[in-house]
């Protein structure tokens, strides 16, 4: 079956100006994930969306950054004023639900800030 | 505060050799346990898990991992390695209490020579 995919799969954007990353997670799936990894570092959370539940934003590193999804469907993560800080792999996942399932990652947008 | 540690950056293994990678945790609660694989150029893939029973559990390519409570760790391990092994490794941790997060540890790196 079709798995989670993720658009566009790289984008060099001017330092300040806004982006959006799309992400299309597994039908079925209720919970969706998305992360952010810098070049040879690990994930780092930044924000997670079960369902109808309020989304946990703990992890967003700033108030440039926001995300929203559409019932369980597609999600967004749009990053206003771009600074080069931002410059990485912005991964999403999704799962068929909270705790105890595994995520299914797409390929990830990798994002350049210049 | 909740951690996931992966105290080796690399691990080099001959082929054939059993390879072990390290994970320990510090979180309150009951974990939930999970092995993530990165090959190059492709996305993270899950491997294994551990929700409960069995402290030994078997996951894909024939991976296993072992849950042990009492060392708060979680090593993954292959009794015969393949240099297609050869890849990013991240230990990750979903803890089951009223919110929710899942923290990855920040990386492996595993090459097997041939």
């Amino acid at each position: 079956g079709a798995g989670v995919s993720q658009s566009p799969s790289n984008k060099v954007t001017e330092k300040g100006k806004d982006v959006e990353l799309r992400c299309d997670p597994i039908s079925g799936h209720t919970a969706l994930y998305w992360y952010r990894q810098r070049l040879g570092q690990g994930l780092e959370f930044l924000i997670y969306f079960q369902g109808n539940s309020a989304p946990d934003k703990s992890g967003l590193p700033s108030d440039r950054f926001s995300a929203e999804r559409t019932g369980e469907s597609v999600s967004t993560l749009t990053i206003q004023r771009t600074q080069q800080e931002d410059s990485a792999v912005y991964l999403c996942a999704s799962s068929l639900g909270r705790d105890g399932y595994e995520q299914y990652f797409g390929p990830g947008t990798r994002l350049t800030v210049t | 505060a909740q951690s996931v540690a992966q105290p080796e950056d690399q691990v080099n293994v001959a082929e054939g050799n059993p390879l072990t990678v390290k994970c320990t945790y510090s979180v309150s609660g009951n974990p939930y346990l999970f092995w993530y694989v990165q090959y190059p150029n492709r996305g993270l893939q899950f491997l294994l898990k551990y929700i409960t029973g069995d402290n030994l559990v078997k996951g894909s390519y024939g991976f296993e991992a072992e849950f042990n409570k009492s060392q708060t760790s979680f090593h993954l391990k292959k009794p015969s390695a393949l240099v297609s092994d050869s890849a990013l490794y991240f230990c990750a941790v979903s803890i089951n209490t009223g919110g929710f997060k899942t923290i990855f540890g920040a990386g492996t790196r595993l090459f097997v020579k041939a």
